[in-house]
């Protein structure tokens, strides 16, 4: 059972347009979500995150924006740049679980392609 | 570079075998995650170590193993090794307190051949 679903494997874009990806969970005891970019060969590089008493959280061209009643979150990168093509994680975990962070749920990840 | 080193970087080894995958965190950093990355899957928790002692189980099966020593680097112990453990397995570390995010290792590509 995911509890953390990227539906879409891949995402093409034109360099200097925005790059939405998409994260659905279904455990409602997540409250603080992250955001992952991995390039081949590497491990994930932490992006952004958000924590469930915020709707936004924006950092330069990133922003993550957290539906807590649809359970949904998004990644916005604007504008989209030909070096951001990787592969995109999102994460949850449940900052209450053991008295701090918990491990991280990952989901499947989202190719992004920035096309010049 | 994150500062987490996993060594090594490739394994090759032959089904029955018994694997050790090392990781030593970031300076400080006193927990440790150990993951695995299967073809056209995400990252799948495994296991973590808080300063020494396991805080966490995740999908961890019985054959794998692992332990954090007093200097805070880490081993993940893999035996009798079947083709389907064939992934990449990565380390995490971080520091403590709610807020800090995980800094992952380059991961170590096992193939079980």
């Amino acid at each position: 059972d995911q509890q953390v679903k990227q539906n879409s494997p891949s995402l093409s874009v034109q360099e200097g347009r925005i790059s939405i990806l998409n994260c659905d969970y279904t455990n409602s005891m997540f409250d603080y979500f992250l955001w992952y970019k991995k390039y081949p060969a590497e491990g994930p590089t932490f992006l952004i995150s958000i924590s469930s008493i915020k709707d936004k959280n924006e950092d330069g061209r990133f922003t993550v924006f957290l539906n807590k009643s649809a359970k949904h979150l998004s990644l916005h990168i604007v504008p989209s740049q030909p070096g951001d093509s990787a592969v995109y994680f999102c994460a949850a975990t449940d900052m209450n679980y053991g008295g701090s962070q918990g491990n991280l749920i990952f989901g499947k990840g989202t190719k992004l392609s920035v096309k010049p | 570079d994150s500062g987490v080193t996993q060594t090594p970087k490739h394994l090759i080894t032959a089904t029955g075998q018994r694997v050790t995958l090392r990781c030593s965190p970031r300076s400080g950093d006193l927990s440790v995650y150990w993951y695995q990355q299967s073809l056209d899957q995400g990252l799948q928790f495994l296991i973590q170590y808080y300063n020494g002692e396991e805080r966490a189980k995740g999908n961890i099966l019985e054959r794998f193993s692992a332990q954090q020593f007093p200097d805070l680097h880490s081993e993940l112990n893999l035996s009798s090794l079947e083709l389907g453990d064939s992934a990449l397995y990565f380390c995490a570390s971080r520091a403590g307190g709610p807020d800090n995010e995980q800094f992952f290792g380059p991961g170590t590509r096992l193939t079980v051949l």
